[in-house]
């Protein structure tokens, strides 16, 4: 079984500064997939930014970027240059082994204040 | 492109009644999933299919049923309707393992 934990039930981060959201998970599988999914006020899942565990390379898309930890277990997002459109709650996410079901976390309520 | 569309968007239904949750996708996704959406909560997969004419059971499946007939349509069914089953429901679809999933907008359903 897979499991994804967010700890951290809610931050704040001032505009334009850096906030790091936290998140550890637990697989057996050897292959698999970790997302950071962001859900607005509308309710809309987005994707925000994948990693794929063979690869020892840190994604990164635009304002975005993971710190991935495969030993620790440990998928940190980073988001730099904060706006106030990135307020909304994310969600870590875990793919593994077959179906690619998902496995999400409780998610985080980031607030960015102007 | 429409992607993963779901209706309706909002229902209210009594207990004990039944209803359809339908979601259709134009991507030609083999995999498509149906999660519940909790009050400060992540997604919980109900059921899920990899194909036309296969489902499984997810992590809550108690309750509802589906079928998928067609690679685009995969309904969710709740037969009888219970307060333990208002959430926000999203239907979500995928090509394959390590590909992201593509999500409709969701179903808000609220059981009184």
């Amino acid at each position: 079984a897979q499991t994804v934990t967010q700890s951290q039930p809610e931050m704040s981060v001032q505009e334009a500064e850096t906030v790091t959201l936290s998140c550890t998970y637990d697989t057996s599988e050897s292959n698999y997939y970790l997302f950071w999914y962001k859900q607005p006020p509308s309710r809309q899942m987005i994707l925000v930014i994948r990693q794929e565990a063979y690869k020892q390379q840190n994604a990164t898309e635009n304002r975005f970027s993971v710190n991935f930890q495969k030993a620790a277990k440990s998928f940190s997002l980073k988001i730099s240059d904060s706006q106030l459109g990135d307020t909304a709650m994310y969600f870590c996410a875990l793919s593994a082994g077959a179906n690619s079901k998902l496995t999400f976390g409780k998610g985080i309520t980031l607030s960015v204040r102007p | 492109n429409a992607g993963v569309t779901q209706t309706p968007k909002f229902r209210i239904l009594k207990i004990g009644q039944s209803m359809t949750l339908q979601c259709t996708q134009d991507m030609n996704h083999n995999y498509m999933y149906w999660y519940r959406q909790d009050p400060g909560m992540g997604l919980k997969l109900i059921y899920y299919s990899v194909g036309a004419g296969i489902t499984d059971k997810g992590e809550v499946p108690n309750g509802y049923n589906v079928s998928r007939s067609t690679t685009e349509d995969f309904p969710l069914r709740l037969e009888l309707a219970a307060p333990s089953q208002t959430s926000v429901y999203f239907c979500a679809s995928t090509m394959t393992g390590n590909q992201p999933q593509h999500f409709g907008d969701g179903t808000r359903l609220s059981i009184l």
